[in-house]
């Protein structure tokens, strides 16, 4: 079974430009978490689909973040415009149902804004 | 507000026992989880306690108290491949909430 794959692992952008993550989740969970990872901090909440539908979306820090998962498989994170306290590591993660199961993560998508 | 404590880093010897405790405060409680990370790659799930007390799995323990807020990790017998950051994280509803992690160094 494959794991939760993201893309790209690295990416390295200019102050102002976008950037759009992809997660593809599991194959059968309906969950899906973006979290993030900034240097030196815990690992944050951002927001959480069940299906296609935003479950809760509490962590987003402002409205330069846009999430979506269209049809609610894969799900993407477009940051526009990036600001330089952007960079960090953005976990996916999904599961199966809510509360009490394993959520498996991604291995991150690493961003620098420059 | 929600707060989950760990330490920053430890060490030990291959062979040896460590725990790695967490204390936490959180609004919501719906379990604890234990994550192992490697260095660039995905947290990877270790154990799960919902109810008090110990769950043994292999070489790895976690111990819950939900009346204290405290946890721990158990890791016996360890080896050079269990250096590594060990993620505290608490459930409230739908999301995790991560304690800093604890960087582990196995020393030969």
């Amino acid at each position: 079974e494959a794991g939760v794959t993201q893309f790209p692992s690295h990416s390295v952008i200019e102050k102002g430009q976008t950037v759009t993550l992809r997660c593809d989740p599991i194959s059968g969970h309906d969950n899906l978490y973006w979290y993030r990872r900034v240097m030196g901090k815990e690992i944050k909440f951002l927001l959480h689909f069940v299906k296609e539908s935003k479950q809760d979306e509490s962590g987003m820090p402002n409205n330069r973040f846009l999430a979506e998962r269209t049809g609610g498989t894969y799900s993407t994170l477009k940051v526009q415009p990036a600001e330089l306290e952007d960079s960090g590591v953005y976990f996916c993660a999904s599961s199966r149902v809510v509360s009490g199961n394993t959520i498996y993560f991604g291995e991150g998508s690493w961003l620098t804004v420059v | 507000g929600q707060n989950i404590d760990q330490p920053t880093e430890m060490t030990a010897t291959e062979g040896a026992i460590v725990q790695i405790n967490c204390t936490y405060q959180t609004s919501g409680f719906n379990g604890l989880f234990w994550y192992q990370q490697h260095a660039g790659e995905a947290p990877t799930f270790l154990s799960y306690n919902v109810l008090d007390g110990l769950e043994e799995k292999g070489r790895f323990s976690s111990f819950l108290s939900r009346s204290k807020g405290y946890s721990y990790l158990l890791l016996k017998e360890l080896q050079m491949k269990d250096s590594a950051s060990y993620l505290c994280a608490v459930t409230d509803t739908d999301k995790l909430i991560f304690g800093t992690g604890t960087r582990l160094q196995v020393f030969p």
